[in-house]
Protein backbone atom coordinates (compact mmCIF):
# COMPACT_ATOMS: atom_id res chain seq x y z
CA UNK A 1 0.00 0.00 0.00
CA UNK A 2 1.02 3.25 -0.72
CA UNK A 3 2.08 5.63 2.24
CA UNK A 4 1.90 8.96 2.57
CA UNK A 5 2.44 11.01 5.97
CA UNK A 6 3.05 14.49 6.90
CA UNK A 7 5.23 15.26 10.04
CA UNK A 8 1.91 17.22 11.77
CA UNK A 9 -2.03 16.62 11.92
CA UNK A 10 -2.14 19.89 14.09
CA UNK A 11 -0.09 23.25 14.25
CA UNK A 12 -0.51 26.49 15.78
CA UNK A 13 2.00 28.91 14.69
CA UNK A 14 2.31 33.08 15.28
CA UNK A 15 2.02 35.34 12.41
CA UNK A 16 5.81 36.32 11.34
CA UNK A 17 6.97 32.43 11.92
CA UNK A 18 8.51 30.66 9.41
CA UNK A 19 6.74 27.18 9.36
CA UNK A 20 7.65 23.91 7.77
CA UNK A 21 5.68 21.24 6.46
CA UNK A 22 7.34 17.56 5.84
CA UNK A 23 5.63 15.33 3.81
CA UNK A 24 7.02 11.86 2.89
CA UNK A 25 5.83 8.57 1.23
CA UNK A 26 7.55 5.03 0.77
CA UNK A 27 6.60 3.99 -2.92
CA UNK A 28 9.27 5.86 -4.94
CA UNK A 29 6.81 8.03 -6.67
CA UNK A 30 8.15 10.41 -9.10
CA UNK A 31 5.54 12.81 -8.48
CA UNK A 32 4.67 15.10 -5.14
CA UNK A 33 2.07 17.81 -4.45
CA UNK A 34 0.61 20.33 -2.20
CA UNK A 35 -2.23 21.30 -1.96
CA UNK A 36 -4.39 23.52 0.58
CA UNK A 37 -8.07 22.98 1.35
CA UNK A 38 -10.68 25.88 2.21
CA UNK A 39 -14.26 25.75 2.84
CA UNK A 40 -15.86 26.36 -0.36
CA UNK A 41 -12.78 26.35 -2.45
CA UNK A 42 -11.70 22.57 -3.01
CA UNK A 43 -8.27 21.50 -3.30
CA UNK A 44 -6.04 24.34 -5.01
CA UNK A 45 -2.59 23.28 -5.56
CA UNK A 46 0.06 25.32 -4.26
CA UNK A 47 3.11 23.75 -5.72
CA UNK A 48 4.42 20.51 -7.45
CA UNK A 49 7.84 18.21 -7.59
CA UNK A 50 7.91 15.70 -10.39
CA UNK A 51 11.51 14.98 -9.82
CA UNK A 52 14.01 15.96 -7.16
CA UNK A 53 15.43 19.24 -6.93
CA UNK A 54 12.35 20.06 -9.45
CA UNK A 55 9.47 22.02 -8.23
CA UNK A 56 6.64 24.18 -10.48
CA UNK A 57 4.34 26.54 -9.27
CA UNK A 58 0.59 25.80 -9.08
CA UNK A 59 -2.33 28.05 -8.98
CA UNK A 60 -1.59 29.44 -5.87
CA UNK A 61 2.44 29.37 -4.77
CA UNK A 62 2.26 33.18 -3.30
CA UNK A 63 3.92 33.23 0.14
CA UNK A 64 5.16 29.73 -0.25
CA UNK A 65 7.68 27.81 -1.70
CA UNK A 66 8.97 23.87 -1.63
CA UNK A 67 12.11 22.08 -0.97
CA UNK A 68 12.68 18.48 -2.67
CA UNK A 69 16.19 17.34 -2.04
CA UNK A 70 15.49 13.41 -1.42
CA UNK A 71 13.12 11.61 -3.98
CA UNK A 72 10.53 11.02 -0.95
CA UNK A 73 10.17 13.74 0.98
CA UNK A 74 8.49 17.17 -0.08
CA UNK A 75 8.91 20.28 2.07
CA UNK A 76 6.06 23.05 2.22
CA UNK A 77 7.56 26.16 3.41
CA UNK A 78 5.62 29.53 4.70
CA UNK A 79 8.75 31.71 4.89
CA UNK A 80 6.24 34.43 7.28
CA UNK A 81 3.04 32.65 8.29
CA UNK A 82 0.20 34.98 7.87
CA UNK A 83 -3.58 34.88 9.17
CA UNK A 84 -4.72 33.89 5.78
CA UNK A 85 -2.70 31.09 5.55
CA UNK A 86 -4.49 29.16 7.89
CA UNK A 87 -5.97 26.21 6.43
CA UNK A 88 -5.54 22.71 5.92
CA UNK A 89 -2.85 21.45 4.28
CA UNK A 90 -2.76 18.29 2.14
CA UNK A 91 0.34 16.87 0.30
CA UNK A 92 0.06 13.85 -2.81
CA UNK A 93 2.06 11.86 -4.58
CA UNK A 94 1.62 9.63 -7.57
CA UNK A 95 3.73 8.09 -10.33
CA UNK A 96 5.02 10.13 -13.41
CA UNK A 97 2.98 9.92 -15.95
CA UNK A 98 2.25 7.07 -17.83
CA UNK A 99 -1.52 7.15 -18.70
CA UNK A 100 -2.12 7.10 -14.40
CA UNK A 101 -2.46 10.33 -12.63
CA UNK A 102 -3.66 8.61 -9.49
CA UNK A 103 -2.55 10.79 -6.53
CA UNK A 104 -2.50 9.34 -3.11
CA UNK A 105 -2.67 11.71 -0.27
CA UNK A 106 -1.80 12.33 3.21
CA UNK A 107 -4.04 12.93 6.49
CA UNK A 108 -3.44 16.61 6.00
CA UNK A 109 -2.16 18.99 8.62
CA UNK A 110 -4.18 21.57 9.70
CA UNK A 111 -2.47 25.28 10.43
CA UNK A 112 -3.98 27.65 12.39
CA UNK A 113 -1.85 31.28 12.37
CA UNK A 114 -2.56 33.53 15.17
CA UNK B 1 -8.18 25.13 -20.03
CA UNK B 2 -9.61 21.84 -17.97
CA UNK B 3 -12.00 22.82 -15.23
CA UNK B 4 -14.15 20.63 -13.16
CA UNK B 5 -17.90 21.67 -11.93
CA UNK B 6 -19.61 20.07 -8.93
CA UNK B 7 -23.28 22.05 -8.23
CA UNK B 8 -24.14 20.62 -5.32
CA UNK B 9 -22.64 21.94 -2.22
CA UNK B 10 -24.24 20.11 0.06
CA UNK B 11 -26.82 17.21 -0.44
CA UNK B 12 -28.65 15.39 2.81
CA UNK B 13 -30.24 11.80 2.10
CA UNK B 14 -31.75 9.27 4.39
CA UNK B 15 -29.94 5.74 5.24
CA UNK B 16 -31.19 3.23 2.69
CA UNK B 17 -32.03 6.02 -0.01
CA UNK B 18 -30.04 6.18 -3.70
CA UNK B 19 -27.31 8.83 -4.28
CA UNK B 20 -26.68 10.35 -7.16
CA UNK B 21 -23.79 13.39 -6.97
CA UNK B 22 -22.94 15.65 -9.99
CA UNK B 23 -20.07 16.44 -11.72
CA UNK B 24 -19.44 18.06 -14.87
CA UNK B 25 -15.71 18.49 -16.65
CA UNK B 26 -14.60 21.00 -19.01
CA UNK B 27 -11.60 19.14 -21.30
CA UNK B 28 -10.79 19.09 -25.39
CA UNK B 29 -10.18 15.76 -25.34
CA UNK B 30 -11.74 12.69 -23.33
CA UNK B 31 -9.68 13.11 -19.97
CA UNK B 32 -8.93 11.08 -16.93
CA UNK B 33 -11.40 10.81 -14.31
CA UNK B 34 -11.68 10.01 -10.66
CA UNK B 35 -13.77 10.64 -7.42
CA UNK B 36 -12.16 10.74 -3.89
CA UNK B 37 -13.76 11.09 -0.48
CA UNK B 38 -12.85 12.90 2.32
CA UNK B 39 -14.26 11.60 5.58
CA UNK B 40 -13.85 14.11 8.72
CA UNK B 41 -10.62 14.59 9.50
CA UNK B 42 -8.95 12.99 6.78
CA UNK B 43 -7.28 13.26 3.45
CA UNK B 44 -8.89 11.90 0.72
CA UNK B 45 -9.36 8.39 -0.20
CA UNK B 46 -9.69 7.49 -3.90
CA UNK B 47 -12.91 5.83 -4.86
CA UNK B 48 -13.29 5.11 -8.49
CA UNK B 49 -11.38 6.29 -11.99
CA UNK B 50 -12.40 6.46 -15.51
CA UNK B 51 -9.29 6.16 -18.02
CA UNK B 52 -10.64 4.68 -21.27
CA UNK B 53 -13.40 2.04 -21.72
CA UNK B 54 -16.16 0.74 -20.04
CA UNK B 55 -18.11 3.81 -19.31
CA UNK B 56 -19.55 2.65 -16.34
CA UNK B 57 -16.87 2.22 -13.28
CA UNK B 58 -17.22 0.07 -10.69
CA UNK B 59 -15.43 1.38 -7.37
CA UNK B 60 -14.86 0.52 -4.06
CA UNK B 61 -17.70 0.64 -0.86
CA UNK B 62 -20.60 0.18 -3.64
CA UNK B 63 -20.48 3.60 -5.45
CA UNK B 64 -20.17 3.81 -9.27
CA UNK B 65 -20.40 6.54 -11.82
CA UNK B 66 -20.77 6.80 -15.44
CA UNK B 67 -18.77 8.93 -18.33
CA UNK B 68 -20.92 10.80 -20.32
CA UNK B 69 -19.11 12.45 -22.72
CA UNK B 70 -22.02 14.02 -24.73
CA UNK B 71 -22.81 15.51 -21.56
CA UNK B 72 -19.40 15.97 -20.26
CA UNK B 73 -20.37 14.23 -16.85
CA UNK B 74 -19.29 11.67 -14.87
CA UNK B 75 -21.28 11.51 -11.59
CA UNK B 76 -21.06 9.26 -9.03
CA UNK B 77 -23.84 6.80 -7.75
CA UNK B 78 -24.59 4.67 -5.40
CA UNK B 79 -28.02 2.35 -5.08
CA UNK B 80 -28.31 2.46 -1.19
CA UNK B 81 -26.37 5.17 0.93
CA UNK B 82 -25.36 4.16 4.63
CA UNK B 83 -24.48 6.26 7.68
CA UNK B 84 -21.02 5.48 7.17
CA UNK B 85 -21.09 7.58 3.25
CA UNK B 86 -21.66 10.73 5.77
CA UNK B 87 -18.03 13.01 3.94
CA UNK B 88 -17.16 15.25 1.20
CA UNK B 89 -16.98 14.26 -1.95
CA UNK B 90 -14.56 15.12 -4.77
CA UNK B 91 -14.60 14.83 -8.38
CA UNK B 92 -11.09 15.68 -10.57
CA UNK B 93 -9.89 15.86 -14.04
CA UNK B 94 -6.57 14.84 -15.57
CA UNK B 95 -5.24 15.52 -18.80
CA UNK B 96 -3.82 13.04 -21.44
CA UNK B 97 -0.42 13.41 -22.33
CA UNK B 98 0.80 16.46 -20.76
CA UNK B 99 1.34 17.07 -17.00
CA UNK B 100 0.17 14.88 -14.06
CA UNK B 101 -1.43 17.64 -12.43
CA UNK B 102 -5.26 17.05 -11.43
CA UNK B 103 -7.68 19.93 -10.90
CA UNK B 104 -10.73 19.25 -8.20
CA UNK B 105 -14.29 20.51 -8.00
CA UNK B 106 -15.25 22.20 -5.24
CA UNK B 107 -16.83 19.25 -3.37
CA UNK B 108 -20.33 17.99 -2.44
CA UNK B 109 -20.44 17.41 1.17
CA UNK B 110 -23.15 14.51 2.11
CA UNK B 111 -24.88 14.35 5.27
CA UNK B 112 -27.02 11.26 6.32
CA UNK B 113 -29.63 10.80 8.38
CA UNK B 114 -30.65 7.54 9.95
Amino acid sequence: DVKVTQSSRYLVKRTGEKVFLECVQDMDHENMFWYRQDPGLGLRLIYFSYDVKMKEKGDIPEGYSVSREKKERFSLILESASTNQTSMYLCASSLSTSGNNEQFFGPGTRLTVL
Amino acid sequence: AQSVTQPDIHITVSEGASLELRCNYSYGATPYLFWYVQSPGQGLQLLLKYFSGDTLVQGIKGFEAEFKRSQSSFNLRKPSVHWSDAAEYFCAVGARHNTDKLIFGTGTRLQVFP
